[in-house]
């Protein structure tokens, strides 16, 4: 069954804690994205990277950081320098060329 | 950098009835216009997307026009059904960029029975 899984489905931060949400794709794709999305609102682009062990810091990467160490695998770390985490991440990942991005499920974060 | 703007933000149809939503772009280099459907509490879902040598699209229900030289590209969904309810994003990109897509803020679209 090919996709894009996200875990966890919830997550829950408390002051000064480091988290990780974690990106899975078994579509062979290279690209993969990291979007925050706030109630009501569009989607913003926190890191992408287009090939394993690179990637770049999108519109609002402050207070987070990312690593690429396996085609598949893109986790994102909500650092402790971010001081309103609360929102829904989501994860994608491209075909490269053609631009289509296809979505995961979300990982919504809350802080106790 | 650029810039997508969508309108309207919510819009309400009866049941049988078309809905358009429209957005435009400011970068004129942008080649690729996605169309996305997020239901409450899920990852948005890709859902027509057209190219800047392709005027109109169409995929049964849904078609998708684009005005390169107004910048401004709609979604069209006709004989709307209650589960075309939902939050439907617009985008822009050029692959040169690195496959950059901007977003707009979203179209709350609800469909009364």
């Amino acid at each position: 069954d090919g996709g894009i899984t996200q875990s966890p489905k919830y997550l829950f931060r408390k002051e000064g804690q480091n988290v990780t949400l974690s990106c899975e794709q078994n579509l062979n794709h290279d690209a993969m994205y990291w979007y925050r999305q706030d109630p009501g609102q569009g989607l913003r682009l926190i890191y992408y990277s287009q090939i394993v062990n690179d990637f770049q810091k999108g519109d609002i990467a402050e207070g987070y950081s990312v690593s690429r160490e396996k085609k598949e695998s893109f986790p994102l770390t909500v650092t402790s320098a971010q001081k309103n985490p609360t929102a829904f991440y989501l994860c994608a990942s491209g075909v490269g060329v053609r631009e289509t991005q296809y979505f995961g499920p979300g990982t919504r974060l809350l802080v106790l | 950098g650029e810039n997508v703007e969508q309108h309207p933000s919510t819009l309400s149809v009866q049941e049988g009835d078309s809905a358009v939503i429209k957005c435009t772009y400011s970068d004129s280099a942008s080649n690729y216009f996605p169309w996305y459907k997020q239901e409450l509490g899920k990852g948005p879902q890709l859902i027509i997307d057209i190219r800047s040598n392709v005027g109109e699209k169409k995929d049964q229900r849904i078609a998708v026009t684009l005005n390169k030289t107004a910048k401004h590209f709609s979604l069209h969904i006709t004989e709307t059904q209650p589960e075309d309810s939902a939050v439907y994003f617009c985008a822009a990109g050029r692959g040169s960029a690195g496959n950059m897509l901007t977003f707009g803020g979203g179209t709350r679209l609800m469909v009364k029975p």
